[in-house]
């Protein structure tokens, strides 16, 4: 199955400077790649996300990439805020009906990022 | 639209109980999924059910079940409980269609489960 890891573990920055996560994924049939948001005590919320057909989205100040020959994935925060303090997690999925992926996100163990004001 | 809702929010039960938790995905939605959350083990998919049917499983003792209803509300069961249960659970909701394309999962509130 399906198996996403994710660094770093823990992230410490200074309020206005980038943040960077990486992820990577094993199967090679997976197509989708969400970020989800969870603040303490908190649900996950979807903050963005990429499909296989393209290698970059952008949304403000949040940014993700993908390398699909690599397996890879990341999470660009620039000019980062205190209310960006959080843990990030990065998935995979397969909309490959049949496949043993489709409607499951596989995460990654998460990133916690502080950021000091 | 209203957002997932799940009940209840928090749980306690001892060790050999069995457990039903509930979930109401977004109006709309016909797929629900379900995940557990724990600090060691993160976010693991338990399954998925769309149209009344699961669809996908993933590597949980067959002590998990759910169930889908034809409003798409789903329930998870946790039988003969043991005290690594312990978790919140979440579902999801998502427009995940016949077709294939797997839309955003929006999750619920989660219900804290503790086994004593």
């Amino acid at each position: 199955g399906e198996n996403v890891e994710q660094h770093p573990s823990t992230l410490s920055v200074q309020e206005g400077d980038s943040a960077v996560i990486k992820c990577t994924y094993s199967d090679s049939a997976s197509n989708y790649f969400p970020w989800y948001k969870q603040e303490l005590g908190k649900r996950p919320q979807l903050i963005i996300d990429i499909r296989s057909n393209v290698g970059e989205k952008k949304d403000q100040r949040i940014a993700v990439t993908l390398n699909k020959t690599a397996k890879h994935f990341s999470l660009h925060i620039t000019e980062t805020q205190p209310e960006d303090s959080a843990v990030y997690f990065c998935a995979a999925s397969s909309n490959v009906i049949g496949g043993t992926s489709y409607g499951k996100l596989t995460f990654g163990q998460g990133t916690i990022l502080t950021v000091h004001p | 639209k209203a957002g997932v809702t799940q009940t209840p929010r928090y749980l306690i039960k001892t060790r050999g109980q069995q457990v039903t938790l509930s979930c109401s995905p977004i109006s709309g939605h016909r797929s629900v999924s379900w995940y557990q959350q724990t600090p060691g083990q993160g976010l693991q998919f338990l399954f998925e059910y769309f149209s009344e049917t699961q669809r996908n499983k993933g590597n949980f003792p067959g002590r998990f079940s759910g169930r889908q209803f034809s409003n798409s509300r789903s329930e998870m069961n946790v039988s003969t409980l043991e005290l690594g249960d312990s978790a919140l659970y979440l579902c999801a909701s998502s427009l995940s269609s016949t077709s294939g394309h797997l839309g955003e999962q929006f999750f619920g509130p989660g219900t804290r489960l503790t086994v004593l």
